[in-house]
């Protein structure tokens, strides 16, 4: 079955200390990988995607992800959080499955920045 | 430019009532979305358009839930007769192809009482 898992419901970082967001997949095709983060009241916004090649992406707001195909993961990093960075962030899979193209996402992982 | 936009942004229903959420996808857009989102979850995908096609319906929970694009543009998701399970923020998306880059809007919060 298709899932995305992202085991951490929280984390809390504080503020100018390095990130690691988690994110496992279980996908029975070629993986199109995606992370989208969403603020109190805002829509998702992608941060970054990773479609072939390159297996480290980079995105915005310094964040960055890495590929790797044997673990089935694709975790979210960044050096240095800023406070600004406090949301909820989803990692989400997608691929063509059976001709059709749809979206599976974790649960999120809430993200708290301590001053 | 602009964005995906809904409306309403937030919906109070009471049970049995029908409503009616909208999608002004991003112009040219050829594939828009629909999605479901539970309080403390991720979106769960309701349905899928490619232009007015509707490709995939397979996450509609039930009879209840129908969707159109009749021109290929704006889209309505419609939830007749509604339940209180059925409160959520509902979440549109659009892109410009199939696979491709989803752009989401800020969701319409439906609330049954």
């Amino acid at each position: 079955a298709q899932s995305v898992t992202q085991p951490d419901i929280h984390i809390t970082v504080s503020e100018g200390a390095s990130l690691e967001l988690r994110c496992n997949y279980s996908y029975g095709a070629t993986p199109y990988l995606f992370w989208y983060v969403q603020s109190p009241g805002q829509g998702l916004q992608l941060l970054l995607k990773y479609f072939s090649g390159d297996t480290l992406v980079q995105g915005i707001k310094g964040f960055e992800a890495e590929f790797k195909r044997s673990q089935s993961s694709f975790n979210l990093r960044k050096p240095s959080v800023h406070w600004s960075d406090a949301a909820e962030y989803f990692c989400a899979v997608g691929g063509r499955m059976d001709s059709n193209y749809q979206l599976i996402w974790g649960a999120g992982t809430k993200l708290i920045i301590k001053p | 430019g602009a964005g995906v936009s809904q409306s309403p942004r937030y919906k109070v229903a009471k049970r049995g009532q029908d409503v009616a959420l909208r999608c002004d996808p991003i112009s040219g857009h050829v594939s828009l979305f629909w999605y479901q989102q539970a309080l403390g979850q991720g979106p769960e995908f309701l349905t899928y358009f490619q232009n007015e096609a509707q490709l995939d319906k397979s996450g509609l929970p039930s009879d209840r839930f129908f969707a159109e694009r009749p021109e290929g543009s704006v889209s309505t998701l419609k939830i007749q007769r509604t339940q209180q399970e059925d409160s959520a923020v509902y979440l549109c998306a659009s892109s410009p192809g199939l696979v491709d880059t989803q752009y989401f809007g800020p969701g319409t919060r439906l609330t049954v009482l």
